[in-house]
């Protein structure tokens, strides 16, 4: 079956620190990968996907690019902010019903 | 675009009672469905998938006369939590995506604690 594997936290950093988040994943077939972020107290926001091999997928400074020889896909960014805190989570989805597969989540909490 | 609502986004009931929560798609026609619930600092687990119009599809382990889940209109879905207990309290997100495609939008989440 499907699954995705993220580094677990939290992860701490100071601001304007570099971010990697590793993720891997093992799925059949050609998956498509996406990073959501999850604000306290809210739901999960789509922050970037990619849908194929070498893809890069970015957003709001964040990137991640689709590794299939090593099935990873992981976050980075160059410079964290205090409002990047929150909770990343890596997930999979290869089916015709989109059903995705996520990750356990790693909580980023950037401080001043 | 793409916006899915829930309501309520927090409640709190009596053990024994029933709560209803709603999923509404705002800008788009969504034929598919999603529940997922979420324990502190846990990651989601799925509960069940609903297309319109037909009964759901639970996840193994989900009791599905616990959590009866509607899907009557293209635009709303609802989840029913029958004689809630304090086990039951947690973070219930929804998320939904349209004909074809392949990205799903969710919900802001409904807290829901039993006392």
């Amino acid at each position: 079956g499907n699954s995705v594997t993220q580094m677990e936290g939290p992860v701490t950093l100071s601001e304007e620190a570099f971010l990697t988040i590793n993720c891997t994943y093992t799925a059949t077939g050609y998956p498509s990968l996406f990073w959501y972020v999850q604000y306290p107290g809210e739901g999960l926001q789509l922050l970037l996907k990619a849908t194929k091999a070498d893809d890069k997928g970015s957003n709001k400074g964040f990137e991640a690019t689709y590794r299939k020889e090593t099935t990873s896909f992981h976050l980075e960014k160059g410079s964290v902010q205090v409002s990047d805190s929150a909770v990343y989570f890596c997930a999979l989805s290869n089916n015709a019903g989109n059903m995705l597969t996520f990750g356990g989540g790693t909580r980023l909490m950037v401080k001043p | 675009g793409a916006v899915v609502s829930q309501h309520p986004s927090w409640v709190i009931c009596k053990s024994g009672t029933s709560v209803k929560i709603e999923c509404r798609s705002l800008d788009f026609q969504a034929t598919t469905m999603f529940w997922y619930r979420q324990f502190p600092k846990q990651s989601l687990m799925l509960m069940a998938t609903s297309n319109e119009g037909s009964k759901a599809t639970y996840e193994q382990g989900v009791e599905k006369d616990k959590f009866l889940i509607n899907h009557a209109s293209l635009t709303l879905s609802t989840l029913t939590v029958t004689s809630a207990h304090p086990e039951d309290s947690s973070f219930y997100i929804c998320s939904a995506n349209s004909a074809g495609g392949r990205e799903q939008y969710f919900g802001p989440g409904t807290r829901l604690t039993v006392t």
